[in-house]
Parts: C-alpha cells; sequence; structure tokens
C-alpha cells in the first residue's frame, strides 16, 4: 500500500501568518489518466472531515482562496497564506490512486 | 445539497455484529462510488471498504477482510456496512463517504456512527 507521510505533525501559528503542511507519497500518485490523485481535508474539534484540495491543487466548493495546494509525483504541499482563527483543526492528506485509501497521519494545527 | 446520514453504530461485545447504513440524498447516488472510512478515539483515518456505483465491484482492507461485507440498494439511496466477529480493535467512528472524481477519491462525508466493542 502506498504509505502517506505528513510533516510536521503540529504546527502553531499567530493569526494572519502562513502556515504549510508537507505530504510525502512511497510513490507517484500520478494516475494513467493524467491526474494526480492527491488530496487534502480539514477535520473541525466534533466534526468529520471536510474537502478542501482535490488532484493537488484544485479548491473545493466553497473553500477560502487563502488555502493552496501544490506539489507533483510525490511531494506535496498544503499553504495557507493568512492563518485565522477557523483554520483550526487537524489536516490530513489521502492518496486516491488506487485502494486501500491512505492517509497521512495529520498535522494540528492551533492558533497562538 | 449533498447529506450522508450514518446510523446503527452502537456497542457490541467482542465477537458480536452490528449493521450500519448510510442514507444518502443531494446527488446521484447510484452514479457514485462509496467507501466506509473508520476513525479509532484520538486516531487518523483508516479506509475500511469501497463498493463501485452499481455493486459490481467491493474492497475492503485486510484488518476487516472476511469479517465485514459492503454493499448497496440504490433503489433506497443507501449503503450499508455488515460487521460479524467484531473485534476491540474495530471501535471506531465509522463514516460513509461519496465518491466525487476519479475511481475513489472523495468529496464528502457522512457525520459517523460510533461503533464500541468492549465486553
Amino acid at each position: 500500500e502506498i504509505v502517506m507521510t505528513q510533516t510536521p505533525l503540529s504546527l502553531s501559528v499567530n493569526p494572519g501568518q502562513p502556515a504549510s503542511i508537507s505530504c510525502k507519497s512511497s510513490q507517484s500518485l500520478l494516475h494513467s489518466e493524467g491526474k494526480t490523485s492527491l488530496y487534502w481535508y480539514v477535520q473541525k474539534p466534533g466534526q468529520s472531515p471536510h474537502l478542501l484540495i482535490y488532484e493537488v491543487s484544485n479548491r473545493f466548493s466553497g473553500v477560502p482562496d487563502r488555502f493552496s495546494g501544490s506539489g507533483s509525483g510525490t511531494d506535496f504541499t498544503l499553504k495557507i497564506s493568512r492563518v485565522e482563527t477557523e483554520d483550526v483543526g487537524v489536516y490530513y492528506c489521502m492518496q486516491s490512486v488506487e485502494l486501500p485509501l491512505t492517509f497521512g497521519g495529520g498535522t494540528r494545527v492551533e492558533i497562538k | 445539497q449533498v447529506q450522508l446520514v450514518e446510523s446503527g453504530g452502537g456497542a457490541v461485545q467482542p465477537g458480536g455484529s452490528l449493521r450500519l447504513s448510510c442514507a444518502a440524498s443531494g446527488f446521484t447516488f447510484s452514479d457514485s462510488g462509496m467507501h466506509w472510512v473508520r476513525q479509532a478515539p484520538g486516531k487518523g483515518l483508516e479506509w475500511v471498504s469501497f463498493i463501485r456505483y452499481d455493486g459490481s465491484n467491493k474492497y475492503y482492507a485486510d484488518s476487516v477482510k472476511g469479517r465485514f461485507a459492503i454493499s448497496r440498494d440504490n433503489s433506497k439511496k443507501t449503503m450499508y456496512l455488515q460487521m460479524n466477529s467484531l473485534r476491540a480493535e474495530d471501535t471506531a467512528i465509522y463514516y460513509c463517504a461519496k465518491v466525487g472524481s476519479g475511481w475513489y477519491g472523495v468529496d464528502y462525508w457522512g457525520q459517523g456512527t460510533l461503533v464500541t466493542v468492549s465486553s
């Protein structure tokens, strides 16, 4: 199975400052159809996960433009340009190029 | 809007069984592959099972293979997870999740249902 490694484990950020989360996969996430199957989710306290970014860099409906995704192959990054208090939660990357779906271990984002 | 509502969770003794349901609305259920994903208390996300849009193919994590069975009824817009021979390590919140793009990518998650396996 594809192993997803996320860093850091946690981030403490001042409001208005940027934040960056890295996700590395053990093999390429480039699908035979030409798309790269890397997703980012946030799980806010007491909630289920919500989709932020799909296929590396596409913001999902309603996601603020302060969230952006980048990367290719096996290295990916989620950036929050200016962290807001509502961004508190655990962020997960996930690969869906093959089953089993696998997730990074999560990055907890807190506000200083 | 898309809604996924899980039910059927609860407390069960080791070796027992439960059947989870996921009722879908707000999208064409019969066009969408569906997953079950679980999250043990305080832990990360673990994929459990996938079923194709028409139920023709089903896949399972090794940890549940032979014990769990996924199914769907497109006429009722509902997916199921039959869980047998439950173990303590199956204790988790179980989420149903809808495929949005590609073969397996998830765009929406339900609110989850808690399964507790304990004597």
